[in-house]
């Protein structure tokens, strides 16, 4: 069983849409929650990060966690072709009872957006 | 400065080679990290340095080796590398204290094992 998966994509959006990204993970013990953008050829850029049940909003993005549900979201409104990337969700595990842990990154998920 | 940095952006090495990436960073983070990413997957832990130790090795083979001189650079050698390991090699650094400790990735190597 994967530790995070992600909803399988790819995920193609009109612009000025919303685009919704989920994201389910496994350790109940999972403490931190992430979300990374990457854009084709280039390294993962963090947009959203989560650690309380409920919604974080930031701009455009939102991100949504339900730790019992073991559940974490990202949406992102009035979606523009910039948006086009692959968004992966990253869960922060402590390692050996150290507090910087370690991130399972999901498989990705590819949205594109269309004029 | 919230930066990582990388060099080379680009490496093409033969199997019987022996090169270095190099990973810097100034602000002030005590845990950096190595990754490894194949097309179209995620990135893959490698190694965890934290105050300049080693403390997670994700049992990578030898022909890499890490090295932190200094709570700022990270280097990982590499030694008779197998075509296999082209990859985009990606570097990171966090804070080790707090909850949260985000990771903020460098650009990356992009390897070529001929």
């Amino acid at each position: 069983q994967k530790e995070v998966e992600q909803n399988s994509g790819p995920l193609s959006v009109p612009e000025g849409a919303i685009a919704s990204l989920n994201c389910t993970y496994s350790d109940r013990g999972s403490q931190s929650f992430f979300w990374y953008r990457q854009y084709s050829g280039k390294s993962p850029e963090l947009i959203m990060f989560i650690y309380s049940n409920g919604d974080k909003e930031d701009g455009r993005f939102t991100a949504q966690l339900n730790k019992a549900s073991q559940y974490v979201s990202l949406l992102i409104r009035d979606s523009q072709p910039s948006d086009s990337a692959t968004y992966l969700c990253a869960v922060k595990n402590n390692a050996g009872g150290t507090s910087y842990g370690k991130l399972t990154f999901g498989q990705g998920t590819i949205l594109t957006v269309h004029p | 400065d919230t930066e990582v940095t990388q060099t080379p952006k680009h490496l093409v090495m033969g199997m019987t080679n022996k090169k270095s990436l190099k990973c810097e960073q100034h602000m002030g983070h005590r845990a950096m990290y190595w990754y490894k990413q194949k097309a179209k997957k995620p990135p893959e832990l490698m190694f965890v340095y934290s105050y300049e130790k080693l403390s997670i090795n994700e049992s990578v083979p030898s022909r890499f080796s890490p090295e932190c001189p200094n709570s700022s650079l990270l280097n990982l050698h590499l030694h008779a590398l197998q075509p296999e390991d082209s990859a985009l090699y990606l570097c990171a650094s966090s804070q080790t204290s707090g909850s949260l400790n985000e990771q903020f990735f460098g650009p990356g190597t992009r390897l070529t094992v001929l």
